[in-house]
């Protein structure tokens, strides 16, 4: 069963103005983390945030802003003032167990191709 | 973050021959995990690879098929053996880091190999 689920397989919104990435999540856990990833042209995988199960506050790092619904299970991810830069391949991914140890696997979602318009 | 580096970044192979991909980290840990993303889709874990024992590989992955080799805390090898077309695949290495008590999962930049 797919544990990831990104519904948006692209999206495309305008430049400067905010957009949401879609993610929600299946675990039986209560102790995991979600990461979103960026993924440029060039294939690397940038590491852009990250929230833990027990964290009670939406992570926030710059323009990146993470909505955790704990009981919906969604983790979307909310790019603020969008730039030309931001086009690309967006993961949302989960780490199981994540307080008992660092070694447990990281599942991806499918993914969501963004696209920023001048 | 984790300074990780990987050679080489892209190579065109002929089916039937071996490659091997190399990680470097810029300090000791534990755990080394290479990932496959295969054209169009999203990233899937091969093996765990821990210093001093086998890897651990995930369902659909054999160890024939992709060795690794774990000498040290900063250092992996991913072989791809045997290639064919369907092994047309960006292959990345990463490490988790801990940061504020984050376990935070980074990537190298990848391996972009093309079999012909």
């Amino acid at each position: 069963a797919q544990k990831i689920t990104q519904t948006q397989p692209g999206m495309f919104v305008q430049e400067k103005e905010a957009v949401t990435l879609d993610c929600t999540y299946d675990t039986s856990d209560q102790s995991y983390g979600l990461f979103w990833y960026k993924q440029p042209s060039s294939g690397e995988m940038i590491f852009l945030i990250y929230q833990g199960s027990y964290d009670e506050q939406n992570a926030t790092e710059g323009r990146y802003s993470l909505n955790f619904q704990k009981a919906r299970k969604s983790a979307n991810l909310v790019i603020s003032a969008s730039q030309l830069g931001d086009s690309a391949m967006y993961f949302c991914a989960m780490r199981e167990g994540f307080i008992k140890t660092s070694y447990d696997k990281v599942i991806f979602g499918p993914g969501t191709s963004l696209s920023v318009i001048p | 973050s984790a300074v990780i580096s990987q050679k080489p970044s892209r190579d065109i192979c002929q089916r039937g021959t071996s490659l091997t991909i190399q990680c470097q980290v810029d300090s000791q840990v534990t755990m080394m995990f290479w990932y496959r993303q295969q054209p169009g889709q999203s990233l899937t874990l091969i093996a765990t690879a821990n210093q001093g024992s086998e890897a651990t590989y995930e369902s659909g992955f054999v160890i024939d098929k992709f060795p690794i080799s774990r000498p040290n805390l900063t250092f992996s090898t991913l072989t791809v053996s045997n290639m064919s077309p369907e092994d047309s695949s960006i292959y990345l290495c990463s490490v988790v880091r801990t940061d504020v008590a984050k376990n935070i999962q980074y990537f190298g930049a990848g391996t972009r190999l093309s079999v012909l």
